[in-house]
């Protein structure tokens, strides 16, 4: 099974920061890759699907890049409200797997 | 509105058995796949079965296979996930959540707000 592999595992910035989470699987898998934020006790929100389309609604702060194996979550200037847990999917093919996620607070 | 409810979560002993349910509402539900993501307490996003928009293909995590069973009633408007052989390890918020895609190769743009399951003696 393919594995994915995010890092950093934390990080803290401070606002206005720029903001890279990175994403590798262990094969190929095109451009098969969403992101996800999770905040502080609610449910996971969709902002990328296709390793780089924005999900409606999202502000566009959020940009994603990568295909094959190598991916980035971008926050261009991070705020107070991006406080939370990001995850990586792979959708390339079942299984589905999540990466190992990572929280990103305010300095 | 897209609306997933989840319910059926609660408290169970190790070895028994559990069914949540998730009903949908807001969107045409034979549409779609619809999936089951879990979560442990602190821990991240666990993927635990699928299953397409006419119940025709059907997919699941490794640690779940033959003990957990997925299905839905497009009739209802609801997805199921039949849980037995319970552990300690199976204690999570379950999600439901819909998809895109196809084949297996889904993501996920609307999810419940989880039903808790605790497995304890």
């Amino acid at each position: 099974d393919i594995q994915m592999t995010q890092s950093p595992s934390s990080l803290s910035a401070s606002v206005g920061d720029r903001v890279t989470i990175t994403c590798r699987a262990s094969q190929g898998i095109s451009n098969n890759l969403a992101w996800y934020q999770q905040r502080p006790g609610k449910v996971p929100k969709l902002l990328i699907y296709a390793a780089s389309t924005l999900q409606s609604g999202v502000p566009s702060r959020f940009s994603g890049s990568g295909s094959g194996t190598d991916f980035t979550l971008t926050i261009s200037s991070l705020q107070p409200d991006d406080v939370g847990s990001y995850y990586c999917q792979k959708y390339d093919s079942a299984p589905i797997t999540f990466g190992g996620g990572t929280k990103v607070e305010i300095k | 509105e897209v609306q997933l409810v989840e319910s059926g979560g609660g408290l169970v002993k190790p070895g028994g058995s559990l069914r949540l349910s998730c009903a949908a509402s807001g969107f045409t539900f034979s549409d779609h796949s619809m999936t089951w993501v879990r979560q442990a307490p602190g821990k991240g996003l666990e993927w635990v079965s699928s299953i397409s928009s006419g119940a025709y293909h059907i997919y699941y995590a490794d640690s779940m296979k033959g003990r957990f069973t997925i299905s839905r009633d497009n009739a209802r408007n609801s997805l199921y996930l039949q849980m037995n052989s319970l552990s300690a390890e199976d204690t999570a918020v379950y999600y439901c959540a819909r998809g895109w895609g196809n084949s297996g190769s889904y993501y996920f743009d609307y999810w419940g707000l989880g039903a808790l399951v605790t497995v304890s003696s």
